[in-house]
């Protein structure tokens, strides 16, 4: 089952903050985070496991709660770089799984100067 | 370094067409994957590796057809297109020990 990610959509002044949700009704090994800038390839942000470690990015945090199955991305002090549409992706197993993703629908996020 | 290569880049056939989309990557990674990407509805995963000679199916396999003879290298073919089967087609690879998938650039297919 697809991740369900909110909000769809969200604008912000530079240098506001913003969170975007993703939950699972599945249990989960792991969440990954992806930024993608239009026409592009979408980029790795982070990953949480199952645990609490995280690996990835220094200026963006997230948290995974995991007897919800949520995770959520957080955006301080946004910049314009920022703009891009974020998708969750989780993961059930390990290596037989091959660590393969389902990933949200995505939430766009769009930085105003 | 190149990363994940996709080519073609863009792409039109016509309805009844096959064609065979290469995804190439230089990082020695164990697991590759094919995405389709669809406006609204994310990434959904058609196929996938964990090493040479394996695949899997993924979400939506049907109307693909995948290999892997070599590591670096992961084939998506499409042997009859059909409309919908427009998209665009990301590739990616990751390697084993929790590490995120690179993509490739992608590949817009449009079948006519």
């Amino acid at each position: 089952q697809q991740p369900v990610q909110s909000p769809q959509a969200v604008i912000l002044r530079e240098g506001e903050d913003a969170v975007i949700n993703c939950s699972s009704s599945k249990a989960l090994y792991s969440v990954h985070w992806y930024r993608q800038k239009h026409g592009e390839a979408p980029v790795f942000l982070m990953i949480l496991l199952k645990g609490g470690e995280q690996k990835g990015h220094d200026k963006i945090s997230a948290s995974f709660n995991e007897k919800k199955q949520q995770s959520s991305l957080y955006l301080t002090a946004s910049q314009l770089s920022y703009s891009g549409t974020y998708f969750c992706g989780t993961e059930k197993g390990t290596v037989e799984y091959g660590n393969k993703l389902v990933f949200g629908a995505g939430t766009i996020l769009r930085v105003k100067s | 370094n190149a990363g994940v290569t996709q080519t073609p880049k863009f792409r039109v056939l016509k309805t009844g067409q096959s064609m065979t989309l290469l995804c190439a990557q230089d990082m020695n990674h164990e697991y590759m994957y094919w995405y389709r990407q669809d406006p609204g509805m994310g990434l959904r995963l058609i196929h996938y590796s964990v090493g040479e000679g394996t695949t899997a199916k993924g979400e939506v396999p049907d109307g693909y057809n995948v290999s892997r003879l070599k590591k670096q290298n992961f084939l998506l073919g499409l042997e009859s297109a059909a409309p919908s089967q427009t998209s665009v087609y990301f590739c990616a690879s990751s390697s084993p020990g929790n590490w995120g998938y690179t993509f490739g650039s992608g590949t817009r297919l449009t079948v006519v």
